[in-house]
């Protein structure tokens, strides 16, 4: 099983709509990450997060250590949006990151 | 504007080639790393470096090999190439141990 899940693995949805990315983890984290890929290849970073909640313009993160899940929210989706969402957590044992499989996002306009 | 820059965006090699792949960032990182991301899987850590003339393996670092003469610079060879190597290949830097901050754009490698 992987250390860290996504899901959904893939989401389609209406210009507008409101979009949940889920992530959870098996593993103790010092750090959850969340990145995104657009079509083109190259990675994001968008958060970082150890506890709590962050917002950056349309988008928020949480993150609920005790039940070891993140969430990341688009509010008023837009199809500029559509790219592959990571989810990837430090973990604490040894420092080093690992990924999630990515959710591949679009919205159609 | 901070950049990662990877030496080709697509190569096609044939089995058995020496293959490489170059990249360079321009902010004096000492942590660069290289990646493989393949569908299902998510990106896995091939090796990675911390300094010059340093490197460490990652998750996956059988059939690789990497080389940092310079800071800037970082790259990955696949001394044999092999059909299970077709894979998009990603760079990165950061200033953290483990912690890659920003990305090259990616090398998709075909190996037929």
């Amino acid at each position: 099983k992987n250390e860290v899940e996504q899901s959904p693995q893939n989401l389609t949805a209406q210009e507008g709509e409101f979009i949940t990315i889920n992530c959870s983890y098996s593993v103790g984290i010092s750090a959850l990450h969340w990145l995104q890929q657009h079509p083109g290849g190259g990675i994001v970073s968008l958060f970082m997060l150890s506890s709590g909640k962050k917002k950056h313009g349309r988008l928020i993160a949480t993150i609920n250590i005790q039940e070891k899940h993140s969430s990341l929210h688009i509010t008023a989706s837009h199809p500029r949006d559509s790219a592959v969402y990571i989810c990837a957590v430090r973990k604490k044992d040894t420092q080093k990151l690992v990924f999630g499989q990515g959710t591949r996002l679009t919205i159609n306009p | 504007d901070v950049k990662v820059t990877q030496s080709s965006r697509y190569l096609v090699k044939r089995t058995g080639e020496k293959v490489f792949l170059e990249c360079v960032q321009d902010m004096d990182h000492e942590n660069m790393f290289w990646y493989r991301q393949d569908p299902g899987l998510g990106l896995r850590l091939i090796y990675f470096s911390y300094d010059v003339k340093m490197k460490e393996k990652g998750d996956i670092p059988e059939g690789y090999s990497v080389s940092r003469e310079k800071k800037e610079r970082f790259s990955l060879i696949l001394e044999s190439a092999s059909t299970n190597q077709t894979s998009m290949y990603l760079c990165a830097s950061g200033t953290a141990l483990h912690t890659p901050n920003f990305f090259g754009q990616g090398t998709r490698l075909t190996v037929v």
